[in-house]
């Protein structure tokens, strides 16, 4: 599938409750991104990660946690100082093979309950 | 940073018209411009992209045109398909940086 793994597809998070997400690849990609997909809001930038044990704010990272200590990983972990988490997550990297062209994962569809 | 504009946010044509999706840029040292087709519930993919030292690319039905003193391109879908149904994302980004994503064009071809 693509070589990027996210699971769950669906993920459900109670009130004042810590969720990750899982983003694993296999195409030995150095560069690894979070993004966030709301209807009509586009794709917008949560976390990125060029090297590991290295990662960098994106546009709306608060209330967003992640950690990059091997190549192949790169979870998020929405907490819950993150008021509005409901929406479509997506994982993507790239590699120097084909720099700045993007893969990107299958998704992870967050919701409240 | 970089901010991208994308219109028309929907767009409905015929089997067998064109489409066009404008993007404008506001950051002049940006010099990567990919476009990314999304159907419904699935990854976005690469379709085509476009670097700064080419004015146009194109792939079967599918072109792309950027201007890059006026710091917009576009992407041109010739007779359209109801295949081609989907969102459309425009982006733009500097030399390996995080790509900066527009809104997106829902594109709706009916029979």
């Amino acid at each position: 599938d693509g070589g990027i793994t996210q699971s769950p597809k669906y993920l459900f998070r109670k009130e004042g409750q810590n969720v990750t997400l899982s983003c694993e690849q296999n195409l030995n990609h150095d560069a690894m991104y979070w993004y966030r997909q709301d209807p009509g809001q586009g794709l917008r930038l949560i976390y990125y990660s060029q090297i590991v044990n290295d990662f960098q704010k994106g546009d709306i990272a608060e209330g967003y946690s992640v950690s990059r200590e091997k190549k192949e990983s790169f979870p998020l972990t929405v907490t819950s100082a993150q008021k509005n988490p409901t929406a479509f997550y997506l994982c993507a990297s790239f590699g120097a093979a084909e720099p700045e062209k993007l893969f990107f994962g299958s998704g992870t569809q967050l919701s409240v309950l | 940073g970089e901010n991208v504009e994308q219109h028309p946010s929907t767009l409905s044509v015929q089997e067998g018209d064109s489409a066009v999706i404008k993007c404008t840029y506001s950051d002049s040292a940006s010099n990567y411009f990919p476009w990314y087709k999304q159907e419904l519930g699935k990854r976005p993919q690469l379709i085509i992209d476009i670097r700064s030292n080419v004015g146009e690319k194109k792939d079967q039905r599918i072109a792309v045109t950027l201007n890059k003193t006026a710091k917009h391109f576009s992407l041109h879908i010739t007779e359209t398909q109801p295949e081609d149904s989907a969102v459309y994302f425009c982006a733009a980004s500097y030399s390996g940086y995080a790509l900066n994503f527009g809104k997106g064009t829902s594109l709706l071809v009916t029979p």
